[in-house]
């Protein structure tokens, strides 16, 4: 059964440092995996799609990479903003066609 | 097509009534999911449909929950005989197809609140 973990749970940094969220999954037979960000009270906003063929993707000041083989992907948030404040997950999906998800990085931001 | 679209977004409902929630895919999306998610966990997934076909369901959904998709557009999620514990906030998401290659895209979410 996949299992996905993120850490940390939570992070407050001030702005402008650069980040990096943690997400790892048990089985490493995957299709892709998928980052998240959601606002409180919100639907989830898809940052980056990164296909198992591929090791990293960017947009903007994100770069997520994969490691299928040990189970890792990485989410690096360069320059820190106050509008970057949101929880960010992620997902995977394999050949049970459904995305599994993790608990979440709650992320603060401060001026 | 401005993305996925649930209606409404927020529901307040007694202990015991009938809920249906309603979902509208991205136009073209063949695959829709349901999930569930309470306070400070990640989704947790409920069923998903290929066009009108309802493919997986999970052991979450008990027998008060019912979700349909006819002619493969929208779909629905109804909930009968509610309870406290079904207190959530439920996302629709939908992707065009299987495979290595797809991006899943979600709602706006209902969040249910039962009194």
């Amino acid at each position: 059964k996949q299992e996905v973990t993120q850490i940390p749970a939570a992070l407050s940094v001030p702005e402008g440092e650069n980040l990096v969220l943690n997400c790892s999954f048990t089985d490493s037979a995957i299709y892709n995996l998928q980052w998240f960000r959601q606002d409180p009270g919100k639907g989830l906003t898809s940052l980056l799609l990164i296909q198992s063929s591929q090791r990293e993707q960017t947009s903007g000041r994100l770069n997520a990479s994969l490691d299928k083989s040990s189970g890792r992907s990485t989410l690096y948030i360069a320059a820190s903003q106050p509008g970057d404040s949101a929880t960010y997950l992620c997902a995977v999906i394999g050949g049970t066609d459904k995305l599994i998800f993790g608990t979440g990085t709650r992320l603060q931001v401060f001026p | 097509d401005t993305g996925v679209s649930q209606d409404p977004r927020h529901k307040i409902t007694k202990r015991g009534q009938n809920v249906t929630f309603r979902c509208d895919p991205i136009s073209e999306h063949n695959r829709l999911y349901w999930y569930r998610q309470t306070l400070g966990q990640g989704p947790e997934f409920l069923t998903y449909f290929q066009n009108e076909a309802q493919l997986e369901k999970s052991r979450l959904l008990s027998d008060r929950f019912s979700a349909e998709r006819p002619k493969g557009s929208f779909s629905t999620l109804e909930i009968q005989r509610t309870e406290q514990g079904d207190s959530a906030m439920y996302l629709c998401a939908s992707s065009p197809t299987r495979g290595w290659d797809t991006e899943a895209f979600f709602g706006q979410g209902t969040r249910l609140t039962v009194v």
